[in-house]
């Protein structure tokens, strides 16, 4: 079985633009979350959805949106990016059932200048 | 401040030896712990968690332990092997918060030959 899949590995941006990040998640997996990886704050999360909807939010500004299509595929965009906005980008798939293992995927490492 | 703290950001281990990585929280609202390893250029892989309810859990060469009432959480590695270095992380699933994960800051564990 395919584990969680993210595109593109590798990104640079400028400060100001904008960017859009994919995840595909395991097969028949429905959840889709999302992580912030920073030396300085460590793992943060961004949100998940589920079925299309978006069920949690971190603290995140609202330049962080993402959204989920009905295979489950998840996007995240950052717009105006920002040099802080730098980062190891996590996406994580899990069933939705009892049980709390959620897999990750390789990231996306961002890189603002 | 941060909900989940690590002891001690970096643990060198002979290997063979057991490991053990300890994990500080401050939130007694917090339904599972879970901890989860991550190597360099990868996510973090799902290892082992435990219910807010018990105790003990063992894995496959791992146990985790759960004392609530000083708010703290342990990993065991047993027979440590070099496959086995990477940052650890612990992290928690607060009540209410869906698969949102509050991850704590992180051990290197550096297993030495």
């Amino acid at each position: 079985k395919a584990g969680v899949t993210q595109t593109p590995r590798y990104l640079i941006k400028t400060r100001g633009q904008q960017v859009t990040l994919s995840c595909s998640p395991i097969s028949g997996h429905r959840s889709v979350s999302w992580y912030q990886q920073t030396p300085g704050q460590g793992l943060q999360f961004l949100f998940e959805y589920f079925s299309e909807t978006q069920r949690n939010k971190g603290n995140f500004p609202g330049r962080f949106s993402g959204r989920q299509f009905s295979n489950s595929r998840s996007e995240m965009n950052v717009s105006t990016l920002e040099l802080g906005d730098s980062a190891l980008y996590l996406c994580a798939s899990s069933l939705m059932r009892e049980g709390n293992e959620q897999f990750f995927g390789p990231g996306t490492r961002l890189t603002v200048l | 401040g941060e909900s989940v703290g690590l002891h001690l950001p970096t643990l060198s281990v002979q290997e063979g030896d057991n490991s053990i990585i300890n994990c500080a929280y401050s939130n007694s609202a917090s339904d599972y712990f879970i901890w989860y390893k991550q190597e360099s250029g990868k996510g973090p892989q799902f290892i082992i968690d435990i219910r807010s309810n018990m105790d003990k859990r063992q894995g496959q060469r791992v146990t985790v332990l759960l004392n609530k009432t000083v708010k703290h959480l342990s990993l065991q590695i047993a027979a440590t092997q070099p496959g086995d270095s990477a940052v650890y992380f612990c992290a928690e699933i607060l009540a209410g918060s869906a698969r949102q994960l509050t991850f704590g800051s992180g051990t290197q564990l550096t297993v030495l030959p």
